[in-house]
């Protein structure tokens, strides 16, 4: 099936600094991406969706200025949690749909643990 | 909108014996439905879905899935469960927002697989 990579896998940082973290479809393009995230013994909440070359649409509850959603191009999709604080300490998953007639599939990347300390 | 509920947050279970992790959605539209593996700090692995055809599904790992429309149900099933299938399960549905299928998730299922 087709392959999403997400970098960092892990990422620790200070209380107050930005992290980036990457989703790249690797062998197909992927004109929107979707960004969740997974509390601690909770299910995955959709974030937002990414749209290339448009302004990503984000899930009710979710301040976009603090989560900076860039799609640059094709086949990379970009989410900055800025200004960050421990609260913000989760595990953040990309996806993208299936590429192909239906979308019927989503593949999703590794994962982030971020950690702010 | 579409909503998913798996009624067991946890199922313990012995090794070598069968197991059944149920699963239960509803929508006002036609939907796909998934199951999906995550082990420990990884990211998910699509085990089975269905999207039309034949209501019972095998996917990987030897699980397999039946779709009950009148039940609104997709449980999720295994003959003979391996210490190695100890990892948290997830039931979604997926159905079509604006062009693009949008992705629900359940709250998840723990398997633990006892030696």
């Amino acid at each position: 099936g087709a392959v999403v990579s997400q970098h960092p896998s892990r990422v620790i940082c200070k209380s107050g600094t930005s992290v980036k973290i990457e989703c790249r479809s690797l062998d197909f393009q992927a004109t929107t991406m979707f960004w969740y995230r997974q509390f601690p013994k909770q299910s995955l909440m959709l974030m937002a969706t990414s749209n290339e070359g448009s302004k990503a649409t984000y899930e009710q509850g979710v301040e976009k200025d603090k989560f900076l959603i860039n799609h640059a191009s094709l086949t990379l999709s970009t989410l900055t949690v800025t200004s960050a604080h421990p609260e913000d300490s989760s595990f953040y998953i990309c996806s993208a749909p299936s590429p192909g007639d239906g979308n019927t599939e989503a593949f999703f990347g590794q994962g982030t643990r971020l950690t702010v300390v | 909108a579409q909503s998913v509920t798996q009624l067991d947050s946890q199922v313990p279970v012995f090794e070598e014996a069968p197991v059944e992790l149920r699963c239960n959605y509803s929508s006002s539209v036609s939907v796909y439905l998934f199951w999906y593996v995550q082990y420990p700090n990884q990211g998910l692995q699509l085990l089975l879905k269905y999207l039309s055809g034949s209501t019972l599904v095998k996917g990987i790992n030897g699980f397999e899935a039946e779709f009950n429309k009148s039940q609104t149900s997709f449980h999720l099933r295994k003959p003979s469960v391996h210490i190695s299938d100890t990892a948290e399960y997830f039931c979604a549905v997926s159905a079509d927002s604006g062009g693009y299928q949008k992705v629900t998730f359940g709250i998840g299922t723990k398997l633990q697989v006892i030696p």
